[in-house]
């Protein structure tokens, strides 16, 4: 199938800082990615569309100034947590949908922040 | 939006069929099924998806009932590596390459030797 690779896989930043995640597809082109975040045992909740060549739509109570979504090409798009706090602690995951209508998810970030 | 009701955990002995249903009785007529599934840690990986008939991949099948109210997804021969959460997402919205998938709380699949 179709693969989206995320990078950082893992990654632990000091509180106040930023944090960029990149969401790639690999073998096909995306004018649409989705970023999800995922708490421990809990199930993925949607925080934004990320849309190419235009600006993000976010889901409600996601607040856009504090997770920035850029998708500048058709194979990325990239979620920066900003001035992050320790409840931004989460599992950051993106997806995107293929030609034949499969949307497919990135093996996720782990996000900890100190 | 469609929501989906599935039962938070089920058993399966290996080697027998896994079937997971799944409620969508708000479903829309041009509405896909979708179902994924997560093992710890990992980002959810496609299983299969269908609209109205049913459907069988390499991993799983697919079953919808007529009144598209309800489905179930079938592991034919379960085995320890299918143990996972397994979500059935109505996909809300869009056409081709569009739509949101809205995940719910999933159903907890332990298969067992």
């Amino acid at each position: 199938g179709a693969v989206v690779s995320q990078h950082p896989s893992r990654v632990i930043c000091k509180s106040g800082t930023s944090v960029k995640i990149e969401c790639r597809s690999l073998d096909f082109q995306a004018t649409t990615m989705f970023w999800y975040r995922q708490f421990p045992k809990k199930s993925l909740m949607l925080m934004a569309t990320s849309n190419e060549g235009s600006k993000a739509t976010y889901e409600q109570g996601v607040e856009k100034d504090k997770f920035l979504i850029n998708h500048a090409s058709l194979t990325l798009s990239t979620l920066t947590v900003t001035s992050a706090h320790p409840e931004d602690s989460s599992f950051y995951i993106c997806s995107a949908w293929t030609s034949t209508n499969e949307q497919f998810f990135g093996p996720g970030t782990r996000l900890t922040v100190l | 939006d469609a929501k989906t009701t599935q039962p938070p955990s089920m058993d399966c002995a290996e080697g027998r069929a896994a079937n997971l249903p799944c409620n969508h009785s708000t479903i829309s007529g041009n509405e896909y099924v979708y179902w994924y599934r997560q093992i710890h840690s990992q980002g959810p990986q496609y299983i299969i998806h269908g609209l109205k008939n049913n459907e069988t991949n390499e991993m799983a099948s697919l079953i919808i009932t007529e009144d598209r109210k309800s489905s179930t997804l079938i592991l034919p021969h379960a085995t320890l590596r299918d143990t996972a959460v397994y979500y059935c997402i109505v996909r809300v919205g869009g056409g081709n390459q569009g739509g949101k998938l809205i995940f719910g709380q999933g159903t907890e699949l332990s298969v067992k030797p």
